[in-house]
């Protein structure tokens, strides 16, 4: 089973709408990253997040960590086209890890104009 | 500065022939990552190279290696392709080692293999 799950696995949106992706680990997280991916391309670093209950926000980005239920989200506002692309959940496997990084399938998002 | 660079960003090879490609990570970044990211599959680690040394191995043949250069950039290799190495094949650089160093990944090199 995939240790990180992320839902929904698409999205697609309405210019100007707000959105929240899911990322769930079956283990214990160590350090969440969010990544972007223009199909076909490298990932652009989001932001990480290291800490239960820690927030952090990047223009109309933002990403929370739920320790406790190993649990990130991220959240969007006001969408735009710009938005559109693939987000990665990706996580540290910790000490003992033979994985540099783990990784969601990732949501695939779409914003109509 | 410059991100990570990978070359070439575009390849096709037939069954049986073998492949290198290059990563060249950003200035100061000592460890270097190589996944495979396949659309059945989604995003694998590789390997991990980290002072000339490989650190860290995903679940993969032994087809698949790879090497660290003085100056940290790395190369991986495939040999005796097959028709599932098709995928895109990103390399990621990061300042060290240690857990929570976040890594920067580079556009990718996408192999096609016939």
């Amino acid at each position: 089973s995939q240790e990180l799950e992320q839902s929904p696995q698409s999205l697609i949106v309405q210019e100007g709408k707000n959105l929240t992706i899911n990322c769930t680990s079956s283990k214990t997280l160590y350090g969440l990253y969010w990544y972007k991916q223009k199909y076909g391309e490298g990932l652009i670093f989001l932001m990480m997040l290291q800490k239960g209950g820690e927030e952090k926000s990047h223009e109309k980005i933002t990403a929370k960590l739920d320790e406790k239920k190993q649990q990130s989200s991220l959240h969007i506002t006001a969408s735009q086209p710009s938005h559109a692309g693939i987000y990665l959940c990706g996580a540290d496997r910790g000490q003992g890890g033979s994985e540099k990084l783990v990784f969601g399938k990732g949501m695939k998002l779409t914003v109509n104009p | 500065k410059a991100g990570v660079t990978q070359t070439p960003r575009y390849l096709i090879k037939t069954r049986g022939q073998q492949v290198t490609l290059s990563c060249s990570p950003i200035s100061g970044h000592r460890s270097v990552s190589w996944y495979q990211q396949t659309p059945g599959q989604g995003l694998q680690f590789l390997f991990e190279y980290f002072s000339e040394t490989q650190r860290n191995k995903g679940n993969f043949p032994g087809r698949f290696s790879g090497r660290q250069f003085s100056n940290s950039r790395s190369e991986m290799n495939v040999s005796t392709l097959e028709l599932g190495d098709s995928a895109l094949y990103l390399c990621a650089s990061s300042l060290g080692r240690g857990l929570q160093e976040t890594q920067y990944f580079g556009p990718g090199t996408r192999l096609l293999v016939l």
